[in-house]
């Protein structure tokens, strides 16, 4: 059974990094069929999903035309988890991260990190 | 861009069936998933590929893809069964998805 831990900070200030990281267990990062993403929720604009990474004899990172001028999503094969960079947040960053297993549908998730941006 | 447009809320009595749509252009085109949420919980996958359920979920969710909407049934809702919904899909290399309904047990 696949289960993802999430870490990171919950408040973070406009116009910095946020950071978090997911843990997998029950499966590796570097898996041949599997993908691994970061999604958010917000009252605002609902559930969105930040991109992906995969490996497929190389690592692909897919990121939404909407955020690829500010966000990273990197694999770290040492320790079996990948993490989420947003660079420049702003108070419309806030929101519910999650990150999710899978290529084609989400599943599982992340226990989720409510984020906070705010001085 | 694509928009995935699901009705707020849905009412049904225990014990009746449930049905969830789901609306979008040639949405039969496209592979549909389904979530469940519960308050402050995590999303759970409830239906992948327009019509599978994964390993676990109770064989009164089923679903359906075809035109321009897809729709989530549950037959003999309970009221564990109280959540919100969301539809997903593919579209322009992103993932869409609708926002929500409310399914109320009442």
């Amino acid at each position: 059974q696949v289960k993802l831990q999430q870490s990171g900070p919950g408040l973070v200030k406009p116009s910095q990094t946020l950071s978090l990281t997911c843990a997998i267990s029950g499966d590796s990062v570097s898996s041949n069929s599997a993908a691994w993403n970061w999604l958010r929720q917000s009252p605002s604009r609902g559930l969105e999903w930040l991109g992906r990474t995969y490996y497929r004899s190389k690592w692909y990172s897919d990121y939404p035309v909407s955020l690829r001028s500010r966000i990273t999503i990197n694999p770290d094969t040492s320790k079996n988890q990948f993490s989420l960079q947003l660079n420049s947040v702003t108070p419309e960053d806030t929101a519910v991260y999650y990150c999710a297993g899978g290529l084609n549908w989400f599943d599982p998730w992340g226990q989720g990190t409510l984020v906070t941006v705010s001085s | 861009s694509y928009e995935l447009t699901q009705s707020p809320s849905v009412s049904v009595s225990p014990g009746q069936t449930a049905s969830i749509t789901c609306s979008g252009d040639n949405l039969g085109d496209k592979y549909i998933c389904w979530y469940q949420q519960k308050p402050g919980q995590s999303p759970v996958l409830v239906i992948y590929q327009d019509n599978k359920r994964p390993s676990g979920i109770p064989e009164r969710f089923s679903g359906s893809n075809s035109g321009n909407s897809a729709t989530l049934t549950i037959s003999g809702t309970q009221a564990l069964d109280e959540a919100d919904y969301y539809c997903q899909a593919w579209d322009s290399s992103t993932w869409v998805f609708g926002g929500g309904t409310k399914l109320t047990v009442l």
